[in-house]
């Protein structure tokens, strides 16, 4: 069991929005601003999305973004594309040196 | 152009074991904290363990803690995960991933291709 809880899939038709939850508790998501988002394609790399809560890495498209209230970080991914079609994951500083991952969200794209 | 390619997996009998390598090129290697991170077949991220530029701060995932050992070398830009006593549940694929604050375990910038590792008889 992960210790960062995702909802296992969301889904939304091409040009609208889907958003994505990442809930954690005050060790770890609530407790840091060092939550992150991934996304990776079947059989590839994970590719880092957006970091530090809200930051996006230079070439990621501003459709991609994100946020964080309390124990809970959000990642919305607006003008959806055929290509967005893929697994996100988030994941957070805990404190100790620890980092969590969250379970995972397959984004369909209908 | 950065990059990172894993090698060393295979397939290995329970208490086995097995040493993962990281090639690095593109970037100063020896300037960025490494990490490995597994994910099991049709599972989740699971992040194993980090090693600071300098190899003084070293931590690991409680599921691997005294069976799993990180260490680098940065003549070689390289990076290894020795694997000891491995269960089933080691079976995953292994990604290296680049730490690119000196603050270790806050987000990873670039990964590897990844190395499959199965443990079973």
């Amino acid at each position: 069991q992960s210790a960062l809880t995702q909802p296992p899939s969301a889904s939304g038709s091409p040009g609208q929005s889907v958003t994505i939850s990442c809930t954690g508790t005050s060790s770890d998501v609530g407790g840091y601003k060092y939550v992150s988002w991934y996304q990776q394609h079947p059989g590839k790399a994970p590719k880092l999305m957006i970091y530090e809560v809200s930051k996006r890495p230079s070439g990621v498209p501003d459709r991609f973004s994100a946020s964080q209230s309390g124990n809970t970080a959000s990642l919305t991914v607006s003008g959806l594309q055929a290509d967005d079609e893929a697994d996100y994951y988030c994941s957070s500083y805990a404190g100790s040196n620890n980092l969590e991952f969250g379970g995972g969200t397959k984004v369909t794209v209908l | 152009e950065v990059q990172l390619v894993e090698s060393g997996g295979g397939l290995v009998k329970p208490g086995g074991s097995l040493r993962l390598s990281c090639a690095a090129s593109g970037f100063t290697f020896s300037t960025y904290s490494m990490n490995w991170v597994r994910q099991a077949p049709g599972k989740g991220l699971e992040w194993v363990s980090s090693i600071s530029s300098g190899s003084s701060y070293i931590y690991y995932a409680d599921s691997v803690k005294g069976r799993f050992t990180i260490s680098r070398d940065n003549a070689k830009n390289s990076l290894y995960l020795q694997m000891n006593g491995l269960r089933a549940e080691d079976t995953a694929v292994y990604y290296c991933a680049r730490d690119p604050y000196p603050l270790q375990l806050r987000h990873f910038d670039y990964w590897g291709q990844g190395t499959l590792v199965t443990v079973s008889s």
